[in-house]
């Protein structure tokens, strides 16, 4: 079936940088784009950008560039979010979400379970 | 960027009950609507696209309809299972963005 693992947690330092993984399985990779979302505590969805894996073309939230890079592992099925100089506004739980692979369809059909990050010294 | 206006933050409500939860669009999105459940510690999931397609496995006590630039996802009959907050979200940008959510809570 149509999976996307994440790993459950990271713990990091203010000021560093974390790289985190949605690894696909059950569809084709490069068939369909990957986004990520974020969400704070007790917060709303925040959309983060997308990646299109097939030539790794990227799409940013205005507010998240320079924060997020968005890369992705083609012989491993991998997408990638990286987040720099971390600060506590990053701690939150980062979702990877597969989208649809029509025009019509655009909407995020499958989801990870999320990999909550604690910016903490 | 389309912002998304979820009007009610929370609702109060009893099993059993009728629930409408509205979105507001600050433009025409062509339908490009989707709603999604989001249950405490778990990611959302995808209930209805295009603003009135149910997403196979999902209880026919839930609906969605609109056009232009409202939308509204309703449940007859409230199940204990479907309480959670609930978000829409348009993608007719590219700049997808999300309604604020609106908790559902019991009486």
């Amino acid at each position: 079936q149509v999976q996307l693992q994440q790993p459950g947690a990271e713990l990091v330092k203010p000021g560093a940088s974390v790289k985190l993984s949605c690894k696909a399985s059950g569809y084709t990779f490069t068939s369909y784009w990957m986004h990520w979302v974020k969400q704070r505590p007790g917060q709303g969805l925040e959309w983060i950008g997308e990646i299109d894996p097939s030539d790794s073309y990227t799409n940013y939230n205005q507010k998240f560039k320079g924060k997020a890079t968005l890369t992705v592992d083609k012989s491993s099925s991998t997408a990638y979010m990286q987040l720099s100089s971390l600060t506590s506004e990053d701690s939150a739980v980062y979702y990877c979400a597969r989208r649809g692979a029509q025009r019509a369809d655009w909407y995020f059909d499958v989801w990870g379970a999320g990999t909550t990050v604690t910016v903490s010294s | 960027d389309i912002q998304m206006t979820q009007s009610s933050s929370s609702f109060s409500v009893s099993l059993g009950d009728r629930v409408t939860i509205t979105c507001k669009a600050s433009e025409d999105i062509y339908n490009r609507l989707a709603w999604y459940q989001q249950k405490p510690g778990n990611a959302p999931r995808l209930l209805i696209s295009g603003a009135t397609s149910l997403e196979t496995g999902v209880p026919s006590r839930f609906s969605g309809s609109g056009s232009g630039k409202d939308y509204t996802l309703s449940i007859t009959s409230l199940q204990t299972e479907d309480v959670a907050t609930y978000y829409c979200q348009q993608y007719w940008s590219t700049m997808y963005t999300f309604g604020g959510g609106t908790k559902l809570e019991i009486k």
